[in-house]
């Protein structure tokens, strides 16, 4: 089926860096997402996004988080600087289209901040 | 606002057994419910979505789902559950006016061979 790539799978990085994930969406996708996973519990959603802007954002979605995807190629999350609790593992998704369409998931990107 | 409960944070049976999963959602407006599995240190996947018609509603490896207005629930069914079958079965709600998706804490489900 259609698959969602993360870039990287893994990383550990240091408190107050910036790391950005990477999410290649399904191709003809035009609904993008991040969600926040800790210790494989609830899916807490961050963040939307639909022709080239932020559509809705949740409380988790803080200011020193960002996301872009530049001319039709990854979308990206990048969060400067990094904090402790920022440590969990963050999935992408991407969707067809609006109301209800089947998400597509990634693998997830886990990131540990030390 | 918009709630999603999944009473059962875990279920164990044993293979051949049949299960259901459990899930209670609140929301004013038309909605879409649907079903992911989340096998260990993957991503989710669709299993199966409801929005009009048909309460019952199959979907992939023999899941079902019914759902309910009156009981305002969407719960999720296998006749005879495989060991493979132990995941994390998360519970989503989407209104059908706007594109997000919110879901359930999840319940991790081990069946035993």
């Amino acid at each position: 089926g259609p698959k969602v790539l993360q870039i990287p799978s893994h990383q550990i990085i240091d408190m107050g860096q910036m790391v950005t994930l990477n999410c290649d969406p399904v191709s003809n996708h035009l609904y993008f997402y991040w969600y926040k996973q800790i210790l494989g519990q609830q899916m807490e959603f961050l963040v939307n996004f639909y022709n080239g802007k932020v559509m809705e954002k949740s409380k988790l979605f803080k200011d020193q988080f960002s996301v872009e995807r530049p001319d039709g190629s990854y979308f990206t999350l990048k969060i400067q600087p990094t904090a402790l609790e920022d440590s969990a593992v963050y999935f992408c998704a991407s969707s067809l289209g609006q109301g209800g369409n089947t998400l597509y998931f990634g693998e997830g990107s886990r990131l540990i901040v030390v | 606002t918009q709630t999603v409960s999944q009473s059962d944070a875990h279920v164990t049976v044993f293979e051949g057994d049949s299960v259901e999963l459990r899930c209670n959602y609140s929301y004013g407006g038309s909605i879409y419910l649907s079903w992911y599995i989340q096998h260990h240190g993957h991503g989710l996947q669709f299993l199966l979505k409801y929005y009009s018609g048909n309460p019952v509603v199959q979907g992939v490896n023999g899941f079902e789902a019914e759902f309910s207005k009156s009981d305002s629930s969407f719960h999720l069914r296998k006749a005879s559950v495989h060991w493979s079958d132990s995941a994390v079965y998360f519970c989503a709600v989407s209104p059908s006016n706007y594109q997000n998706f919110y879901f359930g804490k999840g319940t991790s489900l081990t069946v035993i061979p």
